[in-house]
C-alpha cells in the first residue's frame, strides 16, 4: 500500500465552526506533514510530525490544531477560521524526515479543498 | 536560506514537442532534488527524483540531471502527450532545513492536440 489518504475531499464550514480534517497512510513512515496550497501556488509547509512528535511549527496560527495520535494517522482540527483559510490542504509522510535520499522522499495524498464561508 | 527558481509559465505545446523546464537551486550542502506533478483537482505525485550529483532521476518518459556545477535540475521530455498538461513543481530538501521540501513556484504545461 502506497497510498495516503485524506478526508473528506471537500470541506465548508462556518467562521465559527470546529472541524478537523484527517489523514491516514499505512506504509509504515515515521514522519507526516501537513501543508497549505492557495491556487496557483505551490505547498507551503505548515507542520511535521516526527516519530509521533511534533518538529516543525512554521508559525501557523493557532486556529489550526495538528494532533498524531499513531504513526499512521495525522489530524487537523480547526477552529474560528477565516475566509482567507480557504485553500487545499495536502497531506504527506515520508520514511522519516531527516537523512537523504528515499528516506525523506514524501508521498502526498490528494488533498482537502477547504471552504470558509 | 535555500531556494528553486522555475521558469515562468504558462507553458504550451503542441502533442509531440520536446520539453524542457528549466529549475535552478540555491542550497548549502547537498540537496536532494525532485520533481512533483499536481494534475487538475488533485495531489502531488513525485515524477523524480536525484540526490547525488550527476544522478539522472526518469519516469514516465521524463528525465532531468542533477548538476552541481550550475545548482540546476532541468526537466525535459522528448515527446509530450495531452495527458501531461499539468503543474510542475521542482523542490529540494537539505539538511539545514530539517529535510522539509522547498519548493518552487511552479510551471503550468498545457498541451494541444
Amino acid at each position: 500500500d502506497t497510498e495516503v489518504t485524506q478526508t473528506p475531499k471537500h470541506l465548508v464550514m462556518g467562521m465559527t465552526n470546529k472541524k478537523s480534517l484527517k489523514c491516514e497512510q499505512h506504509m509504515g513512515h515515521r514522519a507526516m506533514y501537513w501543508y497549505k496550497q492557495k491556487a496557483k501556488k505551490p505547498p507551503e509547509l505548515m507542520f511535521v510530525y516526527s516519530y509521533e512528535k511534533l518538529s516543525i511549527n512554521e508559525s501557523v496560527p493557532s486556529r489550526f490544531s495538528p494532533e498524531c495520535p499513531n504513526s499512521s494517522l495525522l489530524n487537523l482540527h480547526l477552529h474560528a477560521l477565516q475566509p482567507e483559510d480557504s485553500a487545499l490542504y495536502l497531506c504527506a509522510s515520508s520514511r522519516t524526515s531527516g537523512g537523504a535520499g528515499s528516506y525523506n522522499e514524501q508521498f502526498f495524498g490528494p488533498g482537502t479543498r477547504l471552504t470558509v464561508l | 536560506g535555500n531556494s528553486v527558481t522555475q521558469m515562468e509559465g504558462p507553458v504550451t505545446l503542441s502533442e509531440e514537442a520536446f520539453l524542457t523546464i528549466n529549475c535552478t537551486y540555491t542550497a548549502t550542502g547537498y540537496p536532494s532534488l525532485f520533481w512533483y506533478v499536481q494534475y487538475p483537482g488533485e495531489g502531488l505525485q513525485l515524477l523524480l527524483k536525484a540526490t547525488k550529483a550527476d544522478d539522472k532521476g526518469s519516469n514516465k518518459g521524463f528525465e532531468a540531471t542533477y548538476r552541481k556545477e550550475t545548482t540546476s535540475f532541468h526537466l525535459e521530455k522528448g515527446s509530450v502527450q495531452v495527458s501531461d498538461s499539468a503543474v510542475y513543481f521542482c523542490a529540494l530538501s537539505a539538511s539545514d532545513s530539517g529535510y522539509a521540501l522547498n519548493f518552487g513556484k511552479g510551471t503550468s504545461l498545457l498541451v494541444t492536440p
